[in-house]
């Protein structure tokens, strides 16, 4: 089976940095993803880790450790417009390869304060 | 025009009505996907598709059906709607498996 855990909710101050984690547990592994989620609105594309280590794209960057089953998303220079949901999803593997689709965590709800 | 777009955008809708929520693409892509979301259970998939030919399950298919009309075109029916159903519907598309998705608007569900 699949799981997926990252916290509920996280606040933190703008111009800081927040790392919000993600630890999951598949029987197969392709890859993980990160979205941003704003109230309301679909999920956008954040970044994509398939291999071990740290990606990163200007303010954001995310970390991969396939062995522990870990990840994080680490936002930088927080603005009050990451204010949103962030969520951890895997691409699971079976037999077969590739499931094909993505499995999602709950979401974390990041609150940024002045 | 949006890349993945979702219509209707928001339905209210009786217990035991049939409703259809219906999806299209000019991504180009082949794989479709749809997901519920409901507040503080995250995104759950329904149903999902590689082709015109292909459909396969979600982790939560009972109560719902899909049609795949067409490589850009996939919509979701609930034959008898009820009020657990109520709840946020996405649409995404992909290109692959090292490929984010590409998600529609939403459609927000409401079954009285």
């Amino acid at each position: 089976g699949q799981n997926i855990d990252q916290p509920t909710e996280m606040t933190a101050t703008e111009g800081a940095i927040v790392q919000i984690n993600c630890t999951y547990q598949t029987s197969g592994f392709n890859g993980l993803f990160w979205y941003q989620q704003h109230a309301g609105e679909a999920p956008t594309f954040l970044s994509y880790n398939v291999l071990d280590g740290l990606e990163e794209k200007g303010r954001f960057s995310s970390f991969l450790s396939r062995s522990k089953g870990y990840s994080y998303l680490l936002l930088k220079e927080l603005q009050m417009k990451d204010s949103a949901s962030y969520l951890c999803a895997v691409s699971p593997m079976n037999y077969g390869g590739s499931q094909g689709n993505l499995i999602f965590g709950k979401g974390t709800k990041l609150s940024v304060k002045p | 025009d949006a890349d993945v777009t979702q219509t209707p955008r928001n339905r209210i809708t009786k217990t035991g009505k049939r409703i259809m929520l219906e999806c299209s693409q000019t991504k180009g892509h082949d794989r479709m996907y749809w997901y519920r979301q409901d507040p503080g259970l995250g995104l759950q998939l329904i149903y999902y598709s590689f082709d015109v030919k292909d459909i396969n399950k979600g982790e939560i298919s009972d109560g719902y059906s899909v049609s795949r009309q067409a490589q850009a075109k996939f919509s979701l029916s609930l034959e008898s709607a009820i009020p657990n159903q109520t709840a946020l519907y996405f649409c995404a598309t992909s290109d692959g498996d090292n490929y984010g998705y590409t998600f529609g608007s939403g459609t927000r569900l409401t079954v009285v």
